[in-house]
């Protein structure tokens, strides 16, 4: 049973273009989170999608925006990077009434912006 | 407001000691989460458990047990007879209930990097 996938790995963007991440959660999941993490940090919530509807909202800017789609995968999408958006940018999924179970975190992406 | 503190920012014992990660959480909702990941130098983050508001049982599993108290708003992590593999940063994450029992978003301590040297 594969987990949460991310792709790319590593990515490396000037600043000012635009850059999408994508995410496909862990098989029967429904709901796909995303998190930016700096360095040295724990991760900071930037929104959640459930049934391709973004319902809750981190104190994140307009440029960052998503996306889910039927088969439940997920894009984040940051337009006018800035070089502080540099960071690993952390997707999770989990199930609507998942019981005991935590969301499950992909490897991330790894986003430099220079 | 919602806030989780680990105070410890780094901590460094010998294989086979006892380590304890602190982790003290604020929040007003009365039914909320907490949960401990892992996270190794690969970057995913691994978790290790959810606890609701309702039960304050203290659990074991294997090698890690965890001890929750309400009344000191403390969600503390215990690695028995610490390992090499367990040298990772661990994070500590509160929730508020959200939508009927499911989680909310994950709000995240700054994490304590355990190093576990042989």
């Amino acid at each position: 049973d594969a987990g949460v996938t991310q792709s790319p790995t590593h990515l490396i963007k000037t600043r000012g273009q635009q850059v999408t991440l994508r995410c496909s959660p862990k098989s029967g999941h429904d709901t796909v989170s995303w998190y930016q993490q700096a360095l040295g940090q724990g991760p900071q919530f930037i929104f959640q999608y459930y049934e391709e509807e973004e319902r809750q909202r981190g104190n994140f800017p307009d440029r960052f925006s998503g996306h889910q789609f039927p088969n439940y995968s997920s894009e984040l999408n940051v337009n006018a990077l800035l070089l502080g958006d540099s960071a690993l940018y952390l997707c999770a999924s989990s199930l609507e009434n998942g019981g005991r179970l935590g969301a499950f975190f992909g490897q991330g992406t790894r986003l430099t912006v220079v | 407001a919602q806030k989780v503190t680990q105070a410890q920012t780094e901590i460094s014992v010998v294989e086979k000691e006892d380590v304890t990660l602190d982790c003290v959480y604020e929040t007003r909702d009365t039914t909320y989460y907490l949960f401990w990941y892992k996270q190794p130098p690969s970057g995913e983050l691994v978790f290790l458990i959810r606890r609701n508001s309702f039960d304050e049982q203290n659990e074991i599993s294997g090698r890690y047990s965890w001890n929750f108290q309400k009344s000191t708003s403390s969600f503390n992590f215990t690695i028995t007879a610490s390992q090499v593999v367990d040298s990772a940063v661990y994070f500590c994450a509160l929730s508020e209930s959200y939508y009927g029992g499911s989680q909310g978003n994950l709000i995240f301590g700054k994490g304590t990097k355990l190093s576990v040297k042989p």
